[in-house]
This record gives C-alpha cells, sequence and structure tokens, in this order.
C-alpha cells in the first residue's frame, strides 16, 4: 500500500499571500488529520476531518481552514499568511481514529 | 485540560545500551490512549508502540517496551539493545477519543557508534 502522501515538499510564500497544501491519505483511510510543528512551539493538532465533515479542530485562528473530498484527499489552507506560520505541516490519516500514520510533510517558508 | 510532558530535552546512549524515555501526562479522564512516534531526521513521523489505558499489560514491540504507570499518570519508553536506526526525535502522545491528541514537546536521542 502507498504510505501518505504530501505535496508539496517544500514551499516558499511571501506575508499575505495564501497557500494550500496537499494530503492523499493511504488507501481506506477515511481519518485524515493535520499538524503544524515549530521548534518552539513542537507538534500542534490543526483539526481532523472524517469522511468529508471537520470532526476536530485545535487551537489556531480562522485563517487556517481544511476540507476532506470524497475520495478522502483533504487540502489545508492558509489565508494571509503570517511570518510565524513558517512550519513544518504534517499530514497524517488514520483506520481507526487511533493510530496515525503520516506523510512526510510540507515544509513552509513565509518570507 | 490534559497535558504532556517529557522532561528530557535531548541524550545520548551508546549502541546496544538501554535507554528510558520519560513521559508524565495529566488527565481527568479514565479511558484514553498512549502512544510514542518516532521523527528520524527523515521526518516522517512513525508510530513506534501504543498503549490503551483499560489495559494493565504494558505494550511491547520489539526491543520497544513501556511502562505504564497509571495511578502515577506516566508512561516511559524503553529501548533495549539500542541501534543507531534509533536515532530520532521521540513524542509520547495523548489521546482522548472524543477529543485531539496532544504531544509532548519531543525528546531527542542520538544512539552513538
Amino acid at each position: 500500500k502507498a504510505g501518505v502522501t504530501q505535496t508539496p515538499r517544500y514551499l516558499i510564500k511571501t506575508r499575505g499571500q495564501q497557500v494550500t497544501l496537499s494530503c492523499s491519505p493511504i488507501s481506506g483511510h477515511r481519518s485524515v488529520s493535520w499538524y503544524q510543528q515549530t521548534p518552539g512551539q513542537g507538534l500542534q493538532f490543526l483539526f481532523e476531518y472524517f469522511s468529508e465533515t471537520q470532526r476536530n479542530k485545535g487551537n489556531f485562528p480562522g485563517r487556517f481552514s481544511g476540507r476532506q473530498f470524497s475520495n478522502s484527499r483533504s487540502e489545508m489552507n492558509v489565508s494571509t499568511l503570517e511570518l510565524g506560520d513558517s512550519a513544518l505541516y504534517l499530514c497524517a490519516s488514520s483506520p481507526d481514529g487511533l493510530a496515525l500514520h503520516f506523510g512526510n510533510g510540507t515544509r513552509l517558508t513565509v518570507t | 485540560a490534559q497535558t504532556v510532558t517529557q522532561s528530557q530535552p535531548e541524550m545520548s546512549v551508546q549502541e546496544a545500551e538501554t535507554v528510558t524515555l520519560s513521559c508524565t501526562y495529566d488527565t481527568s479522564e479514565n479511558n484514553y490512549y498512549l502512544f510514542w512516534y518516532k521523527q528520524p531526521p527523515s521526518r516522517q513521523m512513525i508510530l513506534v508502540i501504543r498503549q490503551e489505558a483499560y489495559k494493565q499489560q504494558n505494550a511491547t514491540e520489539n526491543r520497544f517496551s513501556v511502562n505504564f504507570q497509571k495511578a502515577a499518570k506516566s508512561f516511559s519508553l524503553k529501548i533495549s539493545d539500542s541501534q543507531l536506526g534509533d536515532t530520532a526525535m521521540y513524542f509520547c502522545a495523548f489521546l482522548n477519543r472524543d477529543d485531539k491528541i496532544i504531544f509532548g514537546k519531543g525528546t531527542r536521542l542520538h544512539i552513538l557508534p
């Protein structure tokens, strides 16, 4: 089985722009969740989607949004980028909502 | 609110030695799940081991085992016969099924040749 695929792997954006990150889960996994990883704050949960519905949300501003499509693929969008949004964004899929299978992440740099 | 604390930011051990990584958590829940994840330099997070709080028996996966002390809210990871490939960042995580997962800040483990 193919693993979780995140695209792109690297991204450089300017303050004020918006960005969309993509995640394709492992086939058969209906739960997809997103995480922000920074040296200062560590790993923080952004949101989780299950069958196209947002099931849980972390403590991030409304500039961070996501969605899940009928094929379980998910996208995450960040609008009005700030320097502090520079981070590694990880996506994970799960067959049972418990064990997470992570992708390689997207490294976002905001200048 | 639940919290997860990993008190060792960084550790180094010689290859083939045994090492224990500490994790404590705080919760008022009775049913939950605990995990250890490994993030090697390639940056892909990998599940190492998982423990259900209702199970008293400590989970084991080959060279990896946990010491789960529910009353003390402690969940340490023991790596036996450590190998160079065990060099990574290790994250302890807590999950209440109806809530979001919470990660500790991580322990950077170096296995020295």
